[in-house]
């Protein structure tokens, strides 16, 4: 299946423990995205990658630090976690469409739900 | 502060009824716009892009735009109880890097 996926899909953790998110796409998209939904369900941009390249970096802690191998995988690792971090994060990927980088079509992953204990 | 507004709802509308979906945002510059929809404990799912002002339509849904109000829509006809999630609107804001702002959703109920 072409997709977007993420792993792990749950993830429960003491505070203090250090943590990794990995994603991957199959879709031959260029840019893939982070994304943060709390429990108020509002989402919000934390990364974004483009060709392995960082493109956007949001008013993110400095505890977290994204990487792209390559432009089909990106891995979010979490330093030093936190009770605040506790939310579903959200991997995303997209391409230009009919070559107009502004026509930004993103297609998410199944999320991974961070629970900080 | 780039800002997209989305009534929180919920919306509750009868099965076969239209139901209509309202966004605005603060960029006069944005280019692309995006309607998701979010089943509870789902990941968002892309179901309607609009780029030019007016309408367009797929399926049911039907998208709305208003560039110089700063508006967009989404009706969704014939509703039906498998529509009930929450919507949400995201714009891709001017500036570059594709950087998408969502709006918190609103939540939509479409009862038997």
């Amino acid at each position: 299946d072409t997709a977007v996926s993420q792993t792990p899909k749950y993830l429960v953790t003491q505070m203090g423990n250090d943590k990794s998110i990995k994603c991957e796409q199959n879709l031959g998209h260029d840019t893939m995205y982070w994304y943060k939904q709390d429990s108020k369900k509002f989402l919000k941009i934390m990364f974004s990658y483009n060709n392995k390249e960082l493109i956007i970096n949001e008013t993110v802690p400095n505890r977290f630090s994204p990487k792209s191998p390559d432009k089909a995988h990106l891995n979010l690792h979490i330093n030093s976690l936190e009770l605040g971090d506790s939310a579903v994060y959200f991997c995303a990927s997209s391409h230009p469409r009919a070559g107009r980088s502004s026509y930004n079509e993103q297609f998410f992953g199944p999320g991974t739900r961070l629970t900080v204990l | 502060q780039k800002e997209v507004e989305q009534n929180s709802g919920p919306l509750s509308v009868p099965e076969g009824a239209i139901a209509s979906l309202n966004c605005t945002y603060s960029d006069r510059g944005s280019q692309s716009f995006f309607w998701y929809r979010q089943y509870s404990g789902k990941s968002p799912e892309l179901i309607m892009s609009i780029y030019s002002n007016g309408d367009k339509e797929d399926g049911r849904f039907t998208a709305q735009l208003n560039k110089a109000s700063q508006y967009v829509s989404l009706l969704i006809r014939d509703s039906q109880p498998s529509d009930s999630a929450t919507y949400l609107c995201a714009v891709n804001f001017s500036g570059g890097y594709n950087k998408l702002i969502f709006g918190a959703g609103t939540r939509l109920a479409v009862h038997p």
